[in-house]
């Protein structure tokens, strides 16, 4: 069965701060995996997407890493900020046809920044 | 460029009533996806759309639940004779750009509350 895990459940940080979200996914096949912020009441917003064949990608203060070999990935927050307040979503899509993706969830880490 | 729409945001009906969600995709995307994300849980596809055709479903319950991408007009999701089970965030997302096929941008959700 096509699994994603993540850890911490939520974490609590100060403000300045870094922290590393992690992600251990049972996912066959494999076509890529998505970092996702979401905050309350919104929708998910893609922070990253990785390939098989990347093992680190960045946005801003955000940077993904992935170990395909050990199916696991972290998401590195640095110099955290109020605004970073959310929920963090790891995504596994299993590939697919054009558009028709498989796309498999995490429950996300619940991420709040205190001043 | 508007992104993906949702209406309406929160949507309360009674057990055995009709809930009738909707989803305009963002301009130029002609993929449709729906997912459902109940508390405390990740979300949960449901079902993958092209213009007025279903690619899909089966994420989708067997009964009650229904969905649709006409030509004209946004994507709806029907419940029909919801029970307090249906209670959740639905989320709809659409992808369909050359440049970034595989990305699927979020709507805001419809939060459907039974009573």
């Amino acid at each position: 069965k096509n699994q994603v895990e993540q850890s911490p459940q939520s974490l609590i940080i100060l403000e300045g701060k870094n922290c590393t979200l992690q992600c251990n996914y049972t996912v066959s096949p494999f076509s890529n995996l998505r970092w996702y912020k979401q905050d309350t009441g919104r929708g998910p917003v893609s922070l990253t997407i990785m390939t098989f064949s990347e093992n680190t990608k960045s946005n801003g203060r955000y940077t993904a890493t992935l170990d395909a070999d050990t199916k696991q990935s972290s998401l590195h927050i640095t110099a955290s900020q109020l605004s970073d307040s959310a929920s963090y979503i790891c995504v596994v899509s299993g590939g697919s046809n054009f558009g028709n993706e498989k796309l498999t969830f995490g429950t996300g880490t619940r991420l709040t920044i205190i001043p | 460029n508007a992104g993906v729409m949702q209406n309406p945001r929160h949507l309360v009906r009674r057990r055995g009533q009709e809930a009738r969600l909707r989803c305009s995709p963002m301009k130029g995307h002609s993929h449709v996806y729906w997912y459902r994300q109940l508390p405390e849980e990740g979300l949960k596809f449901m079902v993958y759309l092209q213009k007025e055709n279903i690619i899909d479903e089966s994420g989708m319950p067997k009964e009650r639940f229904s969905a649709e991408f006409p030509k004209e007009g946004p994507s709806i999701l029907r419940i029909q004779q919801v029970v307090r089970g249906d209670s959740a965030a639905y989320f709809c997302a659409s992808s369909g750009t050359a440049s970034r096929p595989h990305e699927q941008y979020f709507g805001p959700g419809t939060r459907l509350t039974v009573t």
